[in-house]
């Protein structure tokens, strides 16, 4: 079945640096998205990719979906504490009947003052 | 607009009993879907309603079991309940119709199980 790896796992920044987590797929996605769950919270929709190649930015965040539409991106620039948080790619397949949506598991992000 | 709504918030449970969770999505959402979530596994998924019908399913076993009702509330039920099934499951609406893209997802807030 299809896969979606994510990494790394944990990262730990000083408040100010850049953050980058990476998603892969085994098959070759329709399109990815991006959720954020804050500690104690659930995961709340960022953005939603389809197309090849595509870039989006919200702020300080920038998406990126890949070529072969199966890797993806989410940078952040100078982190902020608000960062704070678990960070989801979630891959719905390209073929299939009823196309599932996998998520990868998450990077989980700190911010240190 | 209301969220999506999940009920029991809480609940313990021992081993061999069963449990149902109950979701109501965002109205107009006909599309339900269920994960498992655990620490260092992320979200798992179990299944997806739409319009009653169960889509797609995860690799779970049979004990896990779901279903959904014409005003496209959700019940999800878990039955000879095991230490590995403590979790918080999580449901989402979502707008999808049909085999199209999922769109975006509605989490709700979650039942978190305990089973001692």
């Amino acid at each position: 079945g299809q896969q979606v790896m994510q990494i790394p796992q944990y990262q730990h920044v000083q408040e100010g640096e850049d953050f980058t987590t990476y998603c892969n797929s085994s098959t070759t996605l329709s399109n990815i998205q991006w959720y954020k769950q804050r500690p104690g919270g659930h995961p709340v929709f960022l953005i939603q990719l389809v197309k090849s190649g595509e870039v989006k930015k919200q702020k300080r965040l920038t998406f990126q979906f890949g070529e072969a539409k199966k890797n993806s991106s989410l940078h952040i620039t100078a982190t902020q504490t608000t960062d704070v948080g678990t960070y989801f790619c979630a891959g719905q397949s390209s073929s299939g009947s009823a196309r599932q949506l996998t998520f990868g598991s998450g990077t989980q992000l700190t911010v240190l003052p | 607009k209301a969220g999506v709504t999940q009920t029991p918030r809480y609940l313990i449970k021992t081993r061999g009993q069963q449990v149902t969770l109950s979701c109501s999505p965002i109205s107009g959402h006909r599309s339900v879907s269920w994960y498992q979530q655990t620490p260092g596994q992320g979200l798992q998924f179990l299944f997806e309603y739409f319009s009653e019908t169960q889509r797609n399913k995860g690799n779970f076993p049979g004990r896990f079991s779901g279903r959904q009702f014409s005003n496209s509330r959700s019940e999800m039920n878990v039955s000879t309940l095991e230490l590995g099934d403590s979790a918080l499951y999580l449901c989402a609406s979502s707008l999808r119709a049909g085999n199209l893209n999922t769109g975006e997802l509605f989490f709700g807030e979650g039942s978190r199980l305990t089973v001692l």
